[in-house]
């Protein structure tokens, strides 16, 4: 069974511009859940979707948002890209949010 | 809330055994285990159900005290592979449910395992 990919896997970006990160689960998989790794902050959620819905946010600003697709894949969008934005970003698919996440690669994100 | 994980770091000989040990303020729902290595994405553990339910690694063994809030991660025998940064992550019962799918991770524990 292949696992959780991440689209791209490195990425540099300016102050201002915007980005999208993109997230395929594992096949069957309907939640799909999103983080950013930082080392001052750790882990942190950012959201939650399961069948292109919204179900659960975490404290970031309105600049993160983010969709799913039919097929379960999923995109997170940042806007007006700050220097503290620059982060590992997760994401992780589960059959349900209640069980256990199987996390990807990540895709780590420089803003300069 | 976070949840707090103790000890913030653990080195140990090969063969030895360790606790990890995460407690949360709030009801818990269920505890995800989680280890990490250096450069690589957070690998899946442990669950651990409220009501009894467990499911993970056959190595690893935990528990959770649901009156107490708190979880425990129990790795014996311990090898080099086991080298990583433990995270426990907390789904919370919170009015209505909605706090379902929102994953509230420690701040970790760094294992590190020495010849």
């Amino acid at each position: 069974k292949a696992g959780v990919t991440q689209t791209p896997r490195y990425l540099i970006k300016t102050r201002g511009q915007q980005v999208t990160l993109s997230c395929s689960p594992i096949s069957g998989h309907r939640s799909v859940s999103w983080y950013q790794q930082t080392p001052g902050q750790g882990l942190q959620f950012l959201f939650e979707y399961f069948s292109e819905t919204q179900r659960n946010k975490g404290n970031f600003p309105g600049r993160f948002s983010g969709r799913q697709f039919s097929n379960s894949r999923s995109e997170m969008n940042v806007s007006t890209l700050e220097l503290g934005d620059s982060a590992l970003y997760l994401c992780a698919s589960s059959f349900s949010a209640r069980y256990e996440q199987y996390f990807g690669p990540g895709t780590r994100l420089t803003v300069t | 809330q976070q949840p707090v994980q103790s000890p913030q770091a653990v080195i140990l000989r090969e063969g030895e055994d360790a606790v990890i040990n995460c407690s949360s303020s709030k009801a818990l729902y269920s505890v995800h285990w989680y280890r990490q290595k250096h450069g690589e994405a957070p690998v899946f553990l442990m669950i651990l159900l409220k009501g009894g339910e467990q499911k993970g690694h056959e190595k690893i063994s935990a528990s959770f005290n649901e009156k107490k809030q708190q979880s425990s991660l129990y790795l014996t025998a311990s090898q080099l592979s086991y080298s990583g940064t433990y995270f426990c992550g907390l789904l919370t019962l919170e009015a209505g449910g909605t706090s379902y799918g929102k994953l509230t991770f420690g701040q970790g524990t760094i294992l590190t395992v020495h010849p």
